[in-house]
C-alpha cells in the first residue's frame, strides 16, 4: 500500500492567491482527518470526514478555509484568499472503521508569502 | 481548559540508555492513549496504542504506562539508538470513541553516539 498521499509537498505563494492541497487517503479507511502543524500551536486537527461527510469542522480557523471529499479516494483542503500566517505544514491523515490508529500523509509545506 | 502538556525540552541521553518521556493531560477521561514518532520534513508515524483498562503495553523496546488516577503516560525507550532520535507526539481520544484525537506538542529525543 502507498499509504496516504499529498500533494503538492511543498507550495509558496503569495498573500491573497487562492491554495489547493489534495489528499488520497488508503483504501478501505472510512475516515480522514485533516491537520495543520506549527511550531507554536503543535498539530491541530481542522476538520474530519466520516464516509466522505464532514463531520466536525469546528477546527477550521475562518471562513477561507474549506474542505471537500466529494469520493472514497480524494479530498481536497481549500484556502481562499491565503494569508502569511497560513504558512504551516498541513497533514491529511486517515483511519480504519474500529481502529482508533491514524495513518499520516507527508504533509503539505505550505509558504504564503 | 483542556491541556496535554509534554515536556517542551529536548531529552538528550546517550545510546544504550533508557529514554522516558511524559504526557500529563487534565480534564479528560480518554478511553485510549496513543504515541507516535515524528521525523523531520515527515508525518507523525503510530507506535503503539493503551486503553484505560490497560496498565502498560509493550512493543520491542517499547514500553507505555497509562496512569487514568495520575492523568499521565510514560513513554520508554530502552537500549536507546540514535535512530530513535526525533520528536515523540502523544494523543487522547477526547469523544471516547474512535475518531478524533488531541495532539500533545511533542518531545523532541536526542540520543547520542
Amino acid at each position: 500500500d502507498a499509504g496516504v498521499i499529498q500533494s503538492p509537498r511543498h507550495e509558496v505563494t503569495e498573500m491573497g492567491q487562492e491554495v489547493t492541497l489534495r489528499c488520497k487517503p488508503i483504501s478501505g479507511h472510512d475516515y480522514l482527518f485533516w491537520y495543520r502543524q506549527t511550531m507554536m500551536r503543535g498539530l491541530e486537527l481542522l476538520i474530519y470526514f466520516n464516509n466522505n461527510v464532514p463531520i466536525d469542522d469546528s477546527g477550521m480557523p475562518e471562513d477561507r478555509f474549506s474542505a471537500k471529499m466529494p469520493n472514497a479516494s480524494f479530498s481536497t483542503l481549500k484556502i481562499q484568499p491565503s494569508e502569511p500566517r497560513d504558512s504551516a505544514v498541513y497533514f491529511c491523515a486517515s483511519s480504519g472503521r474500529g481502529d482508533g490508529t491514524q495513518y499520516f500523509g507527508p504533509g503539505t509545506r505550505l509558504l504564503v508569502l | 481548559s483542556q491541556k496535554i502538556e509534554q515536556n517542551s525540552e529536548a531529552l538528550n541521553i546517550q545510546e544504550g540508555k533508557t529514554a522516558t518521556l511524559t504526557c500529563n493531560y487534565t480534564n479528560y477521561s480518554p478511553a485510549y492513549l496513543q504515541w507516535y514518532r515524528q521525523d523531520p520534513g515527515r508525518g507523525p508515524v503510530f507506535l503503539l496504542l493503551i486503553r484505560e483498562n490497560e496498565k502498560e503495553k509493550r512493543k520491542e523496546r517499547l514500553k507505555v504506562t497509562f496512569d487514568t488516577t495520575l492523568k499521565q503516560s510514560l513513554f520508554h525507550i530502552t537500549a536507546s539508538q540514535p535512530a530513535d532520535s526525533a520528536t515523540y507526539l502523544c494523543a487522547l481520544d477526547i469523544n471516547s470513541g474512535y475518531s478524533t484525537l488531541t495532539f500533545g506538542k511533542g518531545t523532541m529525543l536526542l540520543v547520542s553516539p
